[in-house]
Parts: structure tokens; sequence; C-alpha cells
């Protein structure tokens, strides 16, 4: 089965605070994407990767950075995070099926800025 | 852009009944996927369509998709309280790796 874990399930920052959020998935997939979740926005994509050091920007990538050092692991990182930052942020990793592409999700992580 | 529209966005049923999602595109989709949430959990894949007019089963779940490639539908009979979550389709996005959420339509049932 695939597996994708994410640092935290729930995480406290304050606003100003530099947040990193890790994303580690072992099966060796080549793309990772960052979302997040707010109600009645859906899934809306922040960043994604389809190779080491390689990074696109998503629908809503203003105030997010990303790094990919290694294939397994994608991280999120608020500059500066902001009381509007607070939200799910998931994040999963996609094979190839066919025609399209399956992606599996983190837990998420409940982020909340004060 | 591309985009994916769903409706409902909520949904309210008695156990028992039927439950139906639609999914619409404006531009034809080479496949459509379908995932389902749990409540305080994440999407989790449930399908994959990619033939015109593809009809596929899942115990009580029914997924079609359009002759015209352009809009998808989950149909599940009977529903249960297992079936509770939100239900989201995804198609393609502008490469080929990404894929494009529909807003998803929530689903509580009356037990």
């Amino acid at each position: 089965d695939v597996k994708v874990t994410q640092s935290s399930r729930y995480l406290v920052k304050r606003t100003g605070e530099k947040v990193f959020l890790e994303c580690v998935q072992d099966m060796d997939h080549e793309n990772m994407f960052w979302y997040r979740q707010d109600p009645g926005l859906g899934l809306r994509l922040i960043y994604f990767s389809y190779d080491v050091k390689m990074k696109e920007k998503g629908d809503i990538p203003e105030g997010y950075s990303v790094s990919r050092e290694k294939k397994e692991r994608f991280s999120l990182i608020l500059e500066s995070a902001s009381t509007n930052q607070t939200s799910m942020y998931l994040c999963a990793s996609s094979r190839r099926v066919g025609l399209a592409y399956e992606q599996y999700f983190g837990p998420g992580t409940r982020l909340t800025v004060t | 852009g591309q985009q994916v529209m769903q409706i409902p966005q909520y949904q309210h049923v008695q156990e028992g009944e039927d439950f139906t999602t639609y999914c619409n595109s404006s531009t034809t989709l080479s496949n459509i996927q379908w995932y389902k949430q749990r409540p305080g959990g994440h999407p989790v894949f449930l399908i994959q369509l990619v033939k015109s007019g593809e009809v596929k089963k899942q115990k009580r779940l029914t997924f079609q998709f359009g002759e015209a490639k352009k809009n998808s539908s989950l149909h599940i009979t009977a529903t249960q309280t297992t079936d509770v979550g939100t239900y989201f389709c995804a198609g393609p996005g502008s490469s080929a790796s990404k894929i494009i959420f529909g807003s998803g339509t929530r689903l509580s049932i009356r037990p």
C-alpha cells in the first residue's frame, strides 16, 4: 500500500513565524502535491513537484514556497505565517495508471495561525 | 482555466435512500476520477473512468462517464451510514500529472 505521511496532524503557530510542513511518501512516486482545503472552497493546489528539485506553482502559491531535495520528501514552507493561512493542508503523491494519475493523500495537517 | 463543476454541494438523505452527485466540464476529458473523503479524513481514490459511456460498479456505487466525456455521475443505491462523507470528482489538469478537483458533494445521512 502507498503510504503518505505528514509531520504533524495539528499545528499552532503565531503570526510571522516561519512554518515547515513535511511530507514523505514511500512508493517512489515522481509527482508530489500540496493542497489546502477550506470549507466551501474544496481542494486548492498550492504547489506541485514532478521531480527532485523541480517545482511548479499551483493555483494559490502566494505566501508559500516548497522544497524537494529528495524524491520521497516534499516540504511546504510558510515564510511568514498569517492568520489567513489557517487551514487544513494535504500532501499527495501520484502514480500513473493508464491515462490518468491517481493521487494518494496524507492524513493532513490542520494549521492554526494565531 | 479548466474547471470541473460538481453538484449538489450538499445532500442530506434518509438511510436507505439513493444518492447521486454530478460532475460537469466545459471541455472533453480524457478521464475522470472519483474520490471519497470521510469526515476528519483525507480523500481516498475510488475509481477512474476513461471510455466514452463507461459504467463501473463497486457494490452499491455506480459510476458513469458521459458519451461526450464532459460529464460524470456517482450514484449510491440504498445509502448506509458508512457512505457519509464528501465525494469529489477530478479531471486532468493543464499538465500531465495535475488533476483538477470538483468542489465536492457532502453527503449526510439520517439513520
